[in-house]
C-alpha cells in the first residue's frame, strides 16, 4: 500500500528556516517524480516544487531561491527545506507522487495528509 | 503562466442531482487536465486525468470532458459522500501545475 507521511511543520518566526519531511512507503521515491503542494487554510491549492527521478528540480516563482526540494534514497524520504520564511508561506504543505502518464497525462496520484506551517512572530 | 478559472465557486445540490463544474484555461492545454476532490481536513484525491480518463477506483458517476480551453467535470447522480470541494489542474506546462480556484459542492 502506498503511503506518504509528512512531518516537520510548526510555528516559525518570519525569516526563519524549517525542513519538512515526507516518508514514503509502498514505492521508491528515487524512481518517482515527487512534488510539494501547499494550501492556505480555507483557500485553494498552490503547486510549490517538483523533484524528478533524475534529480532535476523545479520551483514556483513564489518560493524560488528560498525553498529546496531533495530526497534521501536510503530513507525513501522527500524533503522541503524552507528558508527566509514569510507570513504568506503559512499553509498546509502536502507531498504527493507525480504519476507520469502516457501522452503527458500526468497527475498527483498519492498525497500525504499534510503538515501545517505557521509563519508568525 | 497558464491561469485556470473554475465556475461556479460554489453550487448547492440535492442527492441524486446532476452536477456540472466548469474549468477554463487561459490558453489551450489540449487534454492535459486533471480533476481532484478534497474533503475538509483531508488531502486531495485525483478523480480524472487526461481530461476524461477515470482514475482507478473512482466511481463511474464521475466523468470529465473537454479539450483546448474548456473542460467539464460531471457528477451524474450526486451521492452524500460527494459533498466536497473540486479542483481542476493543468499539466500542460509541467512541471508547473496550476490549479483552479475550486468549486464547493454543498447540500441544498
Amino acid at each position: 500500500e502506498v503511503q506518504l507521511v509528512e512531518t516537520g511543520g510548526g510555528l516559525i518566526q518570519p525569516g526563519g528556516s524549517l525542513r519538512l519531511s515526507c516518508a514514503a512507503s509502498g514505492f521508491t521515491v528515487s524512481r518517482s517524480y515527487m512534488s510539494w503542494v501547499r494550501q492556505v487554510p480555507g483557500k485553494g491549492l498552490e503547486w510549490v516544487s517538483v523533484l524528478y527521478s533524475d534529480e532535476n528540480t523545479h520551483y514556483a516563482d513564489s518560493v524560488k531561491g528560498r525553498f529546496t526540494i531533495s530526497r534521501d534514497n536510503s530513507k525513501n524520504t522527500l524533503y522541503l527545506q524552507m528558508s527566509s520564511l514569510r507570513a504568506e508561506d503559512t499553509a498546509v504543505y502536502f507531498c504527493a507522487r507525480v504519476n507520469i502518464g502516457g501522452f503527458g497525462y500526468n497527475c498527483l496520484d498519492y498525497w500525504g495528509q499534510g503538515t501545517l506551517v505557521t509563519v508568525s512572530s | 503562466d497558464i491561469q485556470m478559472t473554475q465556475s461556479p465557486s460554489s453550487v448547492s445540490a440535492s442527492i441524486g442531482d446532476r452536477v456540472t463544474i466548469t474549468c477554463r484555461a487561459s490558453q489551450g492545454i489540449s487534454s492535459w487536465l486533471a480533476w481532484y476532490q478534497q474533503k475538509p481536513g483531508k488531502a486531495p484525491k485525483v478523480l480524472i486525468y487526461g481530461a476524461s480518463r477515470l482514475q482507478s477506483g473512482v466511481p463511474s458517476r464521475f466523468s470529465g470532458s473537454g479539450s483546448g480551453t474548456d473542460f467539464t467535470l460531471t457528477i451524474s447522480s450526486l451521492q452524500p459522500e460527494d459533498f466536497a470541494t473540486y479542483y481542476c489542474q493543468q499539466t500542460h506546462s509541467f512541471p508547473s501545475l496550476t490549479f483552479g480556484g475550486g468549486t464547493k459542492v454543498e447540500i441544498k
